[in-house]
């Protein structure tokens, strides 16, 4: 059965570095997102992602973070200079048309020291 | 903005029904989703609705009324493995948010 998938399932960093969570959706679904679980807190929306471009962002995205899609068949989350307080669960989803439900990847789990 | 509310925690025993009410309020609406979530793991589909109405799925039902901005998921013959996080979920076309979560904890 298709699933989505995310790399690395942990990753540890140092404050400030840049990190780059790589997902891989349902090869043809055409709507993307990621989100975030900061431990024993809800599933938090990031960015949706469509028709190559982002459709909608939340006030947690700003200018630190960024999406690609830069293959075809990766998306990618990436964090400029990570902060303490991005350690959290990232979660990547994927869904084929607007009104279908969306398949979430197994999540990475950032750690940052 | 959006505002989405759920209870915190129910509790129930093994063989029983727990309805999980939401309220929502939200910037554009196409339709509702419930997932469940297990401690440390992904959401998990369980169920869709788009018309006002009861949509029915084994032992798992919701209902939804767009007027009243108002959704349930009943979960019946509850089993131990039903222990989880349920997750209800207003979207738009481009965003699926997620209420807080209501914790179910099955007893036996």
């Amino acid at each position: 059965e298709p699933e989505v998938t995310q790399t690395p399932s942990h990753q540890v960093t140092q404050m400030g570095q840049e990190v780059i969570l790589r997902c891989v959706p349902i090869s043809n679904h055409l709507y993307f997102y990621w989100y975030r679980q900061i431990l024993g807190q809800k599933v938090e929306f990031l960015v949706s992602f469509y028709n190559n471009e982002i459709s909608e962002k939340s006030e947690i995205f700003d200018d630190q973070f960024s999406v690609e899609r830069p293959d075809g068949s990766n998306f990618t989350l990436k964090i400029r200079s990570t902060k303490l307080e991005d350690s959290a669960m990232y979660f990547c989803a994927s869904k084929i048309q607007a009104n279908t439900e969306a398949f979430f990847g197994q999540g990475t789990r950032l750690t940052v020291v | 903005g959006q505002n989405i509310d759920q209870p915190t925690e129910m509790t129930a025993t093994e063989g029983a029904i727990v309805q999980i009410n939401c309220t929502y309020q939200t910037s554009g609406f196409n339709g509702l989703f419930w997932y469940q979530q297990h401690a440390g793991e992904a959401p998990t589909f369980l169920s869709y609705n788009v018309l006002d109405g009861l949509e029915e799925k084994g032992r798992f039902s919701s209902f939804l009324s767009r007027s009243k901005g108002y959704s349930y998921l009943l979960l019946k013959e509850l089993q131990m493995k039903d222990s989880a996080s349920y997750l209800c979920a207003p979207h738009n076309d481009y965003k699926l948010s997620f209420g807080a979560g209501t914790t179910v904890t099955v007893r036996a």
